[in-house]
């Protein structure tokens, strides 16, 4: 299976600052099938990006996906107080459809 | 509005069995694939198993197979997940998940707020 390995396992930044968040996988992942997921506390994960870079419904442009192959980066370019959260990268372009750790984004 | 609502959650022996089920509304229910997601509380996510629109296309995660057991009735708009043998290592909260497709492609779109599993003597 392919295993996701997201780094850093913690972000400290501050509202406005703009967050980068790296997925990397251990094997290519086919027609970039990477999505990206946002949990808060208490919540159930929502979907960000699917297909690598495309938004899913009603998220907003200052989510930003990226990458290809073996490298995926979510990119937040300017932090709201509604951003700061645990974030997921998963594959499913290979079975089993596989997930990362997690990298929290909090508020410094 | 998309709603998942997760029920039969419960504390269960070592061994037992349980039964989770899910109904869905808000959307053409068999359309689409469903899913199981756990996540150990404080943790991170585990697919379990996948169904597609029509149950001819079945999917387990290694960790469960041969123990659990996906299902639908697409005519009661349902999900289900039958667990049989439960261990220490299955005590997780287990989402009930929609796919963006109506195959197996396991992206997932619509999640519900999850029935917490606690395998305990």
């Amino acid at each position: 299976e392919i295993v996701l390995t997201q780094s850093p396992g913690t972000l400290s930044l501050s509202p406005g600052e703009r967050a980068t968040l790296s997925c990397r996988a251990s094997q290519s992942v086919s027609s970039s099938y990477v999505a990206w997921y946002q949990q808060k506390p208490g919540q159930a994960p929502r979907l960000l990006i699917h297909g690598a870079s495309t938004r899913a419904t009603g998220i907003p442009d200052r989510f930003i996906g990226s990458g290809s192959g073996t490298d995926f980066t979510l990119t937040v370019s300017r932090l709201e107080p509604e951003d700061f959260a645990v974030y997921y990268c998963q594959q499913y372009g290979s079975s089993p459809q596989t997930f990362g750790q997690g990298t929290k984004v909090e508020i410094k | 509005e998309v709603q998942l609502v997760e029920s039969g959650g419960g504390l269960v022996q070592p061994g037992r069995s349980l039964r989770l089920s899910c109904a869905a509304s808000g959307f053409t229910f068999d359309d689409y694939a469903m899913h199981w997601v756990r996540q150990v509380p404080g943790k991170g996510l585990e697919w379990v198993s996948g169904i597609s629109w029509n149950s001819n296309n079945i999917v387990y995660a290694d960790s469960v197979k041969g123990r659990f057991t996906i299902s639908r009735d697409n005519a009661k708009n349902s999900l289900y997940l039958q667990m049989n043998n439960l261990g220490a290592e299955d005590t997780a909260l287990y989402y009930c998940v929609k796919d963006i497709s109506y195959i197996v492609a396991g992206n997932f779109d619509y999640w519900g707020q999850g029935a917490l599993v606690t395998v305990s003597s």
